[in-house]
């Protein structure tokens, strides 16, 4: 089946490096969505990317869809102990179903 | 905070136990979602309900058993369950239905202990 693979598993960092999850998918996505899930929290909605090529940036965040539409990065600049947590991407495939990535989780250590 | 709410936060039972998860939105959205998260695996979509229809099964053993009386509750009913379906039980919800490909709000979660 359609698969959405997020690498890094983990990624620890010292406060202030920066920090970048690639996601990738084996077929072309409609979207790509992204959520932070805080430890001992739910899922919770960043950003969605719609067109080919897409960059938008949310503060330290910046988000980019790529040009097949089958991959997307996040990246944050300058980390902060307040950015730990796992982030998901998420894509709509041809059906309309969403997919989830398993996740990278991001330690910062102060 | 999210406007979508889920009863119990924590659950304990055992394998012949019968118990059930709510899920309650409060934001007059068309669709709604159980996942399943587990640790190390992706979320796993379970059920889907588009305007109180499901619409989406993903091969779930049937001792879990969806119940979405209206487009605000769902539920989703648990008995012998196994050990293995430990595991954090996300319920979702979306604006305008699975048609349009939207954002999902996700509640809380119920954190489930099968022993």
């Amino acid at each position: 089946g359609q698969q959405v693979m997020q690498i890094p598993q983990y990624q620890h960092v010292q406060e202030g490096e920066d920090f970048t999850t690639y996601c990738n998918s084996s077929t072309t996505l409609s979207n790509i969505q992204w959520y932070k899930q805080r430890p001992g929290g739910h899922p919770v909605f960043l950003i969605q990317l719609v067109k080919s090529g897409e960059v938008k940036k949310q503060k330290r965040l910046t988000f980019q869809f790529g040009e097949a539409k089958k991959n997307s990065s996040l990246h944050i600049t300058a980390t902060q102990t307040t950015d730990v947590g796992t982030y998901f991407c998420a894509g709509h495939n041809n059906t309309g179903k969403l997919i989830f990535g398993q996740g990278t989780t991001l330690q910062v250590k102060p | 905070e999210t406007g979508v709410t889920q009863t119990p936060r924590h659950l304990v039972m055992g394998m012949t136990n019968k118990k059930s998860l709510k899920c309650e939105q409060h934001l007059g959205h068309n669709a709604m979602y159980w996942y399943k998260q587990s640790a190390k695996k992706p979320l796993e979509l379970m059920f889907v309900y588009n305007f109180k229809e499901q619409t989406e099964n993903n091969s779930v053993p049937s001792r879990f058993s969806p119940e979405c009386p209206n487009s605000s509750h769902l539920f989703l009913h648990l008995h012998t369950l196994q050990p293995e379906d430990s595991a954090l039980y996300l319920c979702a919800s979306s604006p305008f239905g699975t048609s349009y490909q939207e954002t999902q709000y996700f509640g809380p979660g119920t954190r489930l202990l099968v022993l």
